[in-house]
């Protein structure tokens, strides 16, 4: 059963950094690209990132390049977003997602505020 | 960065047909947007319904179906269900890989 979890999640203030997990199980992890989404409370979906297998390639939303960095470690089956420089419009539950979004972990929530 | 659209609130009669759309600021959605649409209800993470225009999952339900209509993206339900009352999304990518969502519609069964 694929299983997509995510940790990391919390209150921090503005300017602050936060580092959010996913870990991934069920499927070959190292094969496959990976997404982050997010959704501000009350808000529709936003495409953050996306990493592909090897992370030759990465992508971001021009609403977090230059703050965002999206890594995985294949060994650990584990992808990974450092967030820098954190806005209160960043606050939002950040979602996982398999690359053709066919699995989604549960979120975690980042509340970015004083 | 592009901007996508979608209807913000439909209403449809149990057993009815609604089709929503989704477009794009750039011009014509194509299939080489890769248009992906999903469900959302309250308190749950998304559920992918349609991927690559019109392809469905094993869950999606029959009643569901993807496809390309004057220069959008549309999923049309056909037999609408009172549990299809949820939040929809479409999704396009564009160059560079990045992708976009629409700001969703909310489908009301009534």
């Amino acid at each position: 059963e694929v299983q997509l979890v995510e940790s990391g999640g919390g209150l921090v203030k503005p300017g602050g950094s936060l580092r959010l997990s996913c870990a991934a199980s069920g499927f070959t992890f190292s094969s496959y690209s990976m997404n982050w989404v997010r959704q501000a409370p009350g808000k529709g979906l936003e495409w953050v990132s996306s990493i592909s297998s090897s992370s030759s390639y990465i992508y971001y939303a021009d609403s977090v390049k230059g703050r965002f960095t999206i890594s995985r470690d294949n060994a650990k089956n584990s992808l990974y977003l450092q967030m820098n420089s954190l806005r209160a419009e960043d606050t939002a539950v950040y979602y996982c997602a398999s690359p053709v979004y066919d699995y989604w972990g549960q979120g975690t929530l980042v509340t970015v505020s004083s | 960065q592009a901007v996508v659209t979608q209807e913000p609130s439909l209403t449809v009669s149990p057993g009815g047909t609604v089709t929503l759309t989704c477009g794009s600021s750039t011009g014509a959605v194509t299939s080489g947007h890769y248009p992906y649409w999903f469900q959302q209800k309250p308190g749950q993470a998304p559920r992918t319904l349609i991927y690559d225009t019109s392809n469905k999952h094993s869950w999606t339900p029959a009643r569901f179906s993807g496809s390309l209509l004057g220069g959008k993206a549309a999923l049309t339900l056909s037999g609408a269900q009172p549990e299809d009352e949820a939040e929809y999304y479409c999704l396009l990518s564009y160059s560079g890989a990045r992708q976009v969502f629409g700001g969703g519609t909310k489908l009301t069964v009534l």
